[in-house]
């Protein structure tokens, strides 16, 4: 099936400075992917949508310049939260969705939480 | 336009005693439905999706859900559970073929399993 990884999976880092979060989709082309945040005991909130080679379109409310989002080819997405602050701390998960015959299935990363101190 | 809506917060059952998860939904068109589960720190696996073929859809681990289009309902049912089934699980709708920004997640059911 469908696989999507996450690296890191946990992370730590000092305020002000910028994290790069990865997702990856192992075994198959992901024409989309989807970056989410979820706070504790909380749904997921979608932060923002990538095409391979397009900018990322982003929810409202979620700062782009804070969140930069970069889906430089069709198995790779990177998230990196910039000049991170301790309301940055969640955790972040991605999808990926691919072609046929799934069009409309998203597949979930395992997720990475970020904590900042 | 659709939303979902989870009836309850939190559910507790008893192991070896049925599990009824409840999600209804609201939506100007076919909808694909699916329910996911979330462990603690971990990413969100599928458990079971509808896409307008039978409508009692059999998932993974001993779930299934019907889809009741006069209630607009989609509830997740186990027979028995287990231990291991305790976690938060979200009911989620999508249109049929929709556009990259069109998943909306119920607000979760967190499911405690007592010895």
């Amino acid at each position: 099936g469908a696989v999507v990884s996450q690296h890191p999976s946990w992370v730590i880092c000092k305020s002000g400075t910028s994290v790069k979060i990865e997702c990856r989709s192992l075994d198959f082309q992901a024409t989309t992917m989807f970056w989410y945040r979820q706070f504790p005991k909380q749904s997921l909130m979608l932060m923002a949508t990538s095409n391979e080679g397009s900018k990322a379109t982003y929810e409202q409310g979620v700062e782009k310049d804070k969140f930069l989002i970069n889906h430089a080819s069709l198995t790779l997405s990177t998230l990196t939260v910039t000049s991170a602050h301790p309301e940055d701390s969640s955790f972040y998960i991605c999808s990926a969705r691919g072609g046929a015959p799934s069009y409309n299935e998203q597949f979930f990363g395992p997720g990475t939480r970020l904590t900042v101190l | 336009a659709q939303s979902v809506t989870q009836l309850d917060s939190h559910v507790s059952v008893s192991e070896g005693t049925p599990v009824l998860l409840r999600c209804n939904y609201s939506s100007s068109y076919s909808p694909s439905l699916f329910w996911y589960v979330q462990h603690p720190n971990k990413g969100l696996q599928l458990l079971l999706k509808y896409t307008s073929a039978a409508t009692l859809v059999k998932g993974i681990n001993g779930f299934e859900a019907e889809f009741k289009k006069s209630e607009t309902s989609f509830h997740l049912t186990k027979p028995s559970a287990h231990m291991s089934d305790a976690a938060e699980y979200f009911c989620v709708v999508s249109p049929p073929s929709g556009s990259a920004r069109q998943l909306t997640f119920g607000s979760g059911t967190q499911l405690t399993v007592l010895p």
